[in-house]
Parts: C-alpha cells; sequence; structure tokens
C-alpha cells in the first residue's frame, strides 16, 4: 500500500513561514490534498490538486508537488494557524483506497 | 448552509454492531461520491470506505472489508455505515465527508464517536 510520511511537528514564529512536507513514491504523479484540524473540530480542506484553493482559503495557503515531496506553505503565519495538517492521496492501483498522510502539529512560538 | 450530519455513535461491546448515519442538506447530494473517515483518540485521519453515487462502486480499507458496510440513500440524501463484528481498534471519530473537486474531501461532518469496550 501507499505510504504518506510527513514530519510529526514544525515550530513557527508568527509572521514567518511554516513548510510542512508530505513524502511519498513519486507522489509528484499524483493529485495531493491537504487538510488543517485544529482540536476538537473536524478537518478543513484547505489545498487540493497540490495547489488550488478553495473558497474562504487565505491566499497565504499554498501548495506544490514534484519528484517525491509535496509542500504544503503557510505565508505570514498566524496564531489561528497553529493546527494538524493532514496530506492525502488517492491510490487506485487496486481499490480507490484513500491514504492520508502521518499529520504534522504546527505550532506557532 | 451545505452541511453533514453524523449520528449513531456510541459505546459498544467487542463483536457488536453499530450502524452510523449522516444527513446532507444544502447540495445535490445524489452527484456526490461519499466517504467515511475515523480517527482513533489521539491519532491521525484513517479513510475508511467510498460509495460512488449511485451506490454501484464501493472501496474499504484492508481492516475493515468483510465487517463495515457503506451504503446511501439518494431519496433521504443519507449515508450509512453498518459496523458488524467490532473490535477495539475499531474505537475512533467516524466522520462523513462528500468527495468533491479533484476528487478531495470538500465538505466535512462534525463527527460521531464510537467505542468499543467491554
Amino acid at each position: 500500500s501507499y505510504v504518506l510520511t510527513q514530519p510529526p511537528s514544525v515550530s513557527v514564529a508568527p509572521g514567518q513561514t511554516a513548510r510542512i512536507t508530505c513524502g511519498g513514491n513519486n507522489i509528484g504523479g499524483r493529485s495531493v490534498h491537504w487538510y488543517q484540524q485544529k482540536p476538537g473540530q473536524a478537518p478543513v480542506l484547505v489545498v487540493y490538486d497540490d495547489s488550488d484553493r478553495p473558497s474562504g482559503i487565505p491566499e497565504r495557503f499554498s501548495g506544490s508537488n514534484s519528484g517525491n515531496t509535496a509542500t504544503l506553505t503557510i505565508s505570514r503565519v498566524e496564531a489561528g494557524d497553529e493546527a494538524d495538517y493532514y496530506c492525502q492521496v488517492w491510490d487506485y492501483g487496486s481499490d480507490h483506497q484513500g491514504v492520508f498522510g502521518t499529520g504534522t502539529k504546527v505550532t506557532v512560538l | 448552509e451545505v452541511q453533514l450530519v453524523e449520528s449513531g455513535g456510541g459505546l459498544v461491546q467487542p463483536g457488536g454492531s453499530l450502524r452510523l448515519s449522516c444527513a446532507a442538506s444544502g447540495f445535490t447530494f445524489s452527484s456526490y461520491w461519499m466517504t467515511w473517515v475515523r480517527q482513533a483518540p489521539g491519532k491521525g485521519l484513517e479513510w475508511v470506505a467510498n460509495i460512488g453515487q449511485d451506490g454501484s462502486e464501493k472501496y474499504y480499507v484492508d481492516s475493515v472489508k468483510g465487517r463495515f458496510t457503506i451504503s446511501g440513500d439518494n431519496a433521504k440524501n443519507s449515508l450509512y455505515l453498518q459496523m458488524n463484528s467490532l473490535r477495539a481498534e475499531d474505537t475512533a471519530v467516524y466522520y462523513c465527508a462528500s468527495i468533491g473537486v479533484s476528487d478531495a474531501f470538500d465538505i466535512w461532518g462534525q463527527g460521531t464517536m464510537v467505542t468499543v469496550s467491554s
């Protein structure tokens, strides 16, 4: 089965840039989606199809995907961005299997 | 307002059964693939199952195959997850979500807690 690996934690000062990586074998050939989850809340889609933003998501959230690594970038980090972030792809190899990354806790210092 | 509302969670003994429901409103339910995702306490997200718009296609994570059944009722704008032979490791918050643009999970419910314990 396909595996997505994320760093457990990323710390960033307010106003700086946070970069969260998502590693997978040739992930650049797949469409990557990113979700933000705050404590006690349901996940929210923040980036889809590698780099597109749903309506209502600030431009500070951006994404890229190439080779074996996809990256979610949060610019001008705010206290409200503190959350867990998950990448996600589809593995269509045998079944339509959804795959989530291991998750990254973003802490705003 | 676009909304998904789950219900049916609770405490069940190992080997028992539970049926989760997810009521959709504010969008054309019959036009979307739907999914269940779960999250064990303190753990990450895990995809559980998908169903196509007409119910003819269904997919499951290996750990629930043969035990869980996903279904939908377009007339009632509702999604279901029948869970049988429950195990302690099935303990989690279960979320339903719609699969929208680029096959991303774009609308999520608030979740319902399932606890499997004696």
